[in-house]
């Protein structure tokens, strides 16, 4: 969904070495949420942000941390990447609605590779 | 630890068959959903269904939901090669913690 953007679509790096993962939205959205996906698998929740002052671990949060800037961008940081933190992340937002349902909004992906 | 678990992993169809993938849960939901992913691309919501419903139609596409097996069916009629893709469900639990668990997915293969 071109609403939902992802930089950088790929990138390589090595063990040791910071990355930051960056999402944006303009969508309008409140919520929105950082989850990985390894070959085969479904998706694994990292963080999620419910508005910008809301910030909750997800299932995997080890070795990950987040910062919701403003309401638009919602950003995923490896702080000493590790080999097996190579994967698929997405960033998606959500319309969440009183009553409890919501329709989520995935961007591109970003491609991560740990040497 | 997965709330959704979709069977079966992998389905080969030819054009024009219909495909059924279901998906099994474990706790009390407020909704399930389904999206689909084609290969390495975001996933695409296609539809929601609360727990108070049984069945819903969207297109090509329906949907079931049986809380007393906590199961639930997806069905893709006279299916396309285009609806090549893996296909997700998501359970929601509701609540103030309302967040979606995905599945694992099931990869539909449609033969021209």
């Amino acid at each position: 969904d071109a609403d939902v953007t992802q930089t950088p679509r790929n990138r390589i790096t090595k063990t040791g070495k910071r990355i930051m993962l960056e999402c944006s939205q303009t969508k309008g959205h409140d919520r929105m949420y950082w989850y990985r996906q390894d070959p085969g698998l479904g998706l694994q929740l990292i963080y999620y942000s419910f508005d910008v002052k809301d910030i909750n671990k997800g299932e995997i949060s080890d070795g990950y941390s987040v910062s919701r800037q403003a309401q638009a961008k919602f950003s995923l940081s490896l702080e000493s990447a590790i080999p097996n933190q190579t994967a698929l992340y997405f960033c998606a937002t959500s319309d969440y609605k009183a009553g409890g349902t919501d329709t989520q909004y995935f961007g591109p992906g970003t491609r991560l590779t740990v040497l | 630890s997965q709330q959704g678990e979709e069977d079966p992993q992998a389905l080969s169809i030819q054009e024009g068959e219909n495909a059924t993938m279901n998906c099994s849960y474990k706790t009390s939901i407020n909704n399930l959903q389904w999206y689909r992913q084609n290969s390495g691309r975001g996933l695409v919501h296609l539809i929601l269904i609360r727990s108070n419903e049984r069945e819903k139609h969207s297109g090509r596409l329906r949907v079931t939901l049986d809380t007393s097996k906590k199961s639930s069916s997806l069905l893709i009629t006279a299916s396309r090669a285009a609806d090549t893709a893996s296909y997700f469900c998501a359970t929601a639990l509701g609540g103030s913690n309302y967040k979606l668990t995905f599945g694992k997915g099931t990869l539909l293969t449609v033969n021209p």
